[in-house]
């Protein structure tokens, strides 16, 4: 089945600062995901995006379908961004979503 | 749209009971999905079905675990008997795919379980 990566497994970093998180998948692919587990365990749709750019707020992502990675960018970090990102794919050969090991983010005060 | 809706939020109950853990998907998604997290294993898909059919159920652990969708509306994981092993959050996730892709996912809250 199709395999995902994510890059770095841990990050910690100061209010304030910024961030980009990855996402490697081995094959080809028709959805992207990326999703936010917060401190409570509630899963938070980010991004929708197979190929392209987008962004939202303090929030962008980019996939490069073609080269088979996408990024997550975070600017200016808040505490609240604190939690574990993870990315999830899907193709016609795997027939189900994929999830990536997720990256964990601590944002200090 | 009320989103993807679980219940219970929490059950504990003991080795050996039956659990019946409930999901009402978002209106109008045709694909939906359990998913079970544990530290140890992450997010493992245990089964999803499309338009109330099931598709694939690999990642079903074993003969204790059944599930099913009997209408669009309404799906059902059971586990008879649990066991401690089956500690864990279970989601629950909908979608609207069209050919070749699942769509969009959507989580519900999840429902955490732990077997004593």
């Amino acid at each position: 089945g199709i395999q995902v990566e994510q890059s770095p497994p841990d990050l910690i970093l100061q209010e304030g600062a910024n961030s980009t998180l990855r996402c490697n998948f081995s094959d080809s692919v028709n959805n992207l995901q990326w999703f936010h587990q917060n401190p409570w365990g509630q899963l938070i749709n980010l991004f929708y995006i197979p190929s392209g750019t987008k962004q939202n707020g303090r929030l962008s992502a980019t996939t490069v379908a073609t080269e088979r990675y996408s990024l997550l960018y975070i600017s200016s970090s808040q505490t609240t961004d604190s939690g574990v990102y993870f990315c999830a794919v899907d193709n016609t050969n795997a027939g189900k979503s994929t999830f990536g090991d997720g990256t964990t983010l601590t944002v200090k005060p | 749209d009320a989103g993807v809706i679980q219940s219970p939020r929490h059950e504990v109950t003991e080795m050996g009971q039956e659990v019946t853990l409930r999901c009402k998907p978002i209106s109008g998604h045709n694909s939906l999905f359990w998913y079970r997290q544990t530290m140890m294993r992450g997010l493992e898909l245990l089964i999803y079905f499309n338009n109330n059919v099931p598709i694939d159920d690999s990642g079903m652990p074993e003969d204790r675990f059944s599930a099913k969708m009997p209408n669009a509306s309404f799906s059902t994981l059971k586990i008879q008997p649990s066991e401690p092993r089956d500690s864990a959050v279970y989601f629950c996730a909908s979608s609207f795919g069209l050919a070749g892709g699942l769509g969009e996912l959507f989580f519900g809250e999840g429902s955490r379980l732990t077997v004593l």
